[in-house]
């Protein structure tokens, strides 16, 4: 069954506004990762974050996690057109574990 | 490093006509995972493989779905008959074992008519 939960599903914004994304989940979790997606191709591996982190950086990436509320926020900055795509959070029991996916956020940047 | 690799790319069966993919993983990737992901949804695991053993195959419907990973490398899944609700796009995806973080491949579309 799918775990995660991604708020909102859909998304439009202009190039330049920063995106959020929301994600909650519903049992304890090793790892969150978020993936994207672009129309008609496979997931694309974007952040990993751990359970005993909050926050973390990749580039114009910011993830933030909360154990306590079981969420987590993927945050765009400064988004591009090349970002429109759909985002995947996904949790996980720990390394060999399965990951469980939500039903994801359609991201529309618009020039 | 070459990526996962996943045939066809694209597959038009009639419902209860029987169809298989193909994915080939990283070298050296000892886990290989299938994933149905239908239109709007995220993926759903399949089955999981370490090498050439079965780890988690719950979510897969057994009386129509099968799955084998012979030498522990390359990877076949078979629908028997398939449905119209088969209709998605299989994806492949592997890992070093203790690595947590997938490559996935680009996905064979089924569509079922």
């Amino acid at each position: 069954s799918q775990q995660g939960e991604e708020d909102p599903q859909a998304l439009s914004i202009q190039e330049g506004e920063n995106a959020t994304m929301n994600c909650s989940y519903k049992t304890s979790i090793n790892n969150l990762q978020w993936y994207r997606q672009n129309s008609g191709r496979g997931l694309v591996h974007l952040i990993l974050i751990r359970s005993n982190e909050r926050e973390k950086h990749s580039g114009r990436l910011r993830v933030t996690l909360d154990t306590s509320k079981k969420s987590s926020s993927l945050l765009i900055t400064a988004s591009r057109a090349a970002d429109t795509a759909s985002y995947f959070c996904a949790t996980d029991g720990g390394s060999g574990y399965a990951l469980n996916f939500g039903k994801g956020t359609s991201l529309l940047v618009t020039p | 490093e070459a990526g996962v690799a996943q045939s066809p790319r694209y597959k038009i069966i009639e419902k209860r006509q029987s169809v298989a993919f193909w994915c080939n993983p990283i070298s050296g990737h000892a886990t290989l995972y299938w994933y149905q992901q239908i239109l709007g949804q995220g993926p759903k695991l399949l089955i999981q493989f370490q090498n050439n053993g079965v780890v988690d195959d719950s979510q897969l419907p057994k009386d129509r779905f099968s799955a084998e990973r012979l030498k522990g490398v390359d990877s076949t899944l078979k629908i028997q008959p398939a449905k119209l609700e088969d209709s998605a796009v299989y994806l492949c995806a592997s890992s070093y074992t203790g690595v947590v973080g997938y490559t996935f491949g680009s996905g064979t579309r089924l569509t079922v008519v």
